[in-house]
């Protein structure tokens, strides 16, 4: 069945690094994959997203690279800050039974 | 334009009770779509409902659970018969037509 993996369920950076989150799909009708950041006990917030026709997105210090014949996509941000310190989820969403199937999610921990 | 709203945010029940858990949509878009958070967990779909139709309920459990998107009012996930295992946060996405979900702050569901 449909399913999306994502690494890695930790992940700790001092502030100002990079921090990278991957996914892979299984899929391959998939066409959109968004990402979300979850703060504890708060609701999932969409924070960029990317469509198939389209291999890269950035929005400031976030970014989301997509490869579609790999059938993975990747979250990047820069710069992190302590208020970026949440889970992030992945998600893959395919035309037509626009469904989500979500990731197991990344728990960031940025370090002053 | 106020956000998805769900209704309650906590709820307590003994098992062998009923939940009901409210989710109205933003103004302008027809689709919802409920997922399930089971701590330290990611969100799984339930169900996809539009007005008076339910488009996708492959999520759903083919026991106890059931919901409804009436003309008039809000979505309504129901759970009969509630089990300690029902235990989890409730979230509920709307959209317009095949667009990007956004997600109410949840119903955090807690049976004892």
């Amino acid at each position: 069945g449909e399913n999306v993996e994502q690494h890695p369920s930790t992940l700790s950076v001092q502030e100002g690094d990079s921090a990278v989150i991957k996914c892979t799909y299984s899929d391959s009708a998939s066409n959109y994959f968004p990402w979300y950041k979850q703060e504890l006990g708060k609701r999932p917030q969409l924070i960029i997203d990317i469509r198939s026709n389209v291999g890269e997105k950035k929005d400031q210090r976030i970014a989301v690279t997509l490869n579609k014949t790999a059938k993975h996509f990747s979250l990047h941000i820069t710069e992190t800050q302590p208020e970026d310190s949440a889970v992030y989820f992945c998600a893959a969403s395919t035309y037509g039974t626009y469904k989500y199937i979500f990731g197991t999610g990344t728990r960031l921990k940025v370090l002053a | 334009n106020a956000g998805v709203m769900q209704n309650p945010r906590h709820l307590v029940r003994r098992r062998g009770q009923e939940a009901r858990l409210r989710c109205s949509p933003m103004k302008g878009h027809s689709h919802v779509y409920w997922y399930r958070q089971l701590p330290e967990e990611g969100l799984k779909f339930m169900v996809y409902l539009q007005k008076e139709n339910i488009i996708d309920e492959s999520g759903m459990p083919k026991e106890r659970f059931s919901a409804e998107f009436p003309k008039e009012g809000p979505s309504i996930l129901r759970i009969q018969q509630v089990v300690r295992g029902d235990s989890a946060a409730y979230f509920c996405a709307s959209s317009p037509v095949g667009e990007t979900q956004y997600f109410g702050p949840g119903t955090r569901l807690l049976v004892l």
